[in-house]
């Protein structure tokens, strides 16, 4: 089992839609969790870190459910620009300060006109 | 004034060659890392160094050495390169933090072996 799971997509959705992705992780252990976007043929970039209250940036809004080990992102009223692809993303170490980031194979999104 | 900086950009190598690929991050960053891309776009760590220290060494062929120098550099050298190879590789740094913390990605350095 991967340590990280998504959808790889792709979603096709229209501008102005709201799309979930969602993401699953199988070490119990890990600490913290955040949300990665890149863009074609770029490195990949922060987009929110995800708290286990829920954190919400502008349209994005993101939730963990440690109990079961699930982690989502809520993209609303979508634009062109949010084309991507969506990384889910665990920290696995212990919390020692050294972190390792285990990438999901992440979720493609395109948003048409 | 780029934040992690990687050098070269592209790499079109033939079978047996050994290569080096240069990393700096003018952020101030303890922790450096390597990442391997590969066709399928699954983002894997290779090695993790804090303060010049290896950390994670995630069962990589001995093929590939990292070495740094610095705190601000983490080089990674392969030898006897292979079709496999090919790939993505990025660099990246974060602040050693509790809790987790941004890393922040180089452009990557797109490897292609012939």
């Amino acid at each position: 089992r991967k340590e990280v799971e998504q959808d790889p997509g792709p979603f096709n959705v229209p501008e102005g839609a709201t799309v979930a992705f969602n993401c699953t992780y199988s070490n119990s252990a890990s600490q913290s969790f955040f949300w990665y976007r890149q863009d074609c043929r770029k490195e990949p970039k922060l987009l929110m870190s995800v708290y286990s209250s829920g954190n919400e940036d502008g349209r994005f809004t993101a939730q963990l459910n440690r109990a079961s080990q699930y982690i989502s992102l809520l993209i609303r009223d979508s634009k062109l620009s949010d084309s991507a692809t969506y990384l889910c993303v665990v920290n696995g170490a212990r919390d020692t300060g050294f972190q390792k980031l285990v990438f999901g194979t992440g979720t493609r999104l395109l948003v048409s006109p | 004034d780029t934040a992690v900086s990687q050098t070269p950009k592209y790499l079109v190598t033939q079978m047996g060659n050994d290569k080096s690929i240069k990393c700096e991050q003018n952020l101030g960053h303890d922790t450096m890392y390597w990442y391997k891309q590969d066709s399928k776009k699954f983002l894997k760590i290779m090695f993790s160094y804090n303060n010049k220290e290896l950390i994670i060494n995630e069962t990589v062929p001995n093929r590939f050495s990292p070495k740094s120098p610095d705190k601000a550099h983490l080089n990674l050298h392969i030898n006897s390169l292979e079709l496999g190879d090919s790939a993505v590789y990025f660099c990246a740094s974060s602040v050693r933090g509790f809790g987790g913390t941004e890393a922040f990605f180089g452009q990557g350095t797109r490897l292609t072996v012939v």
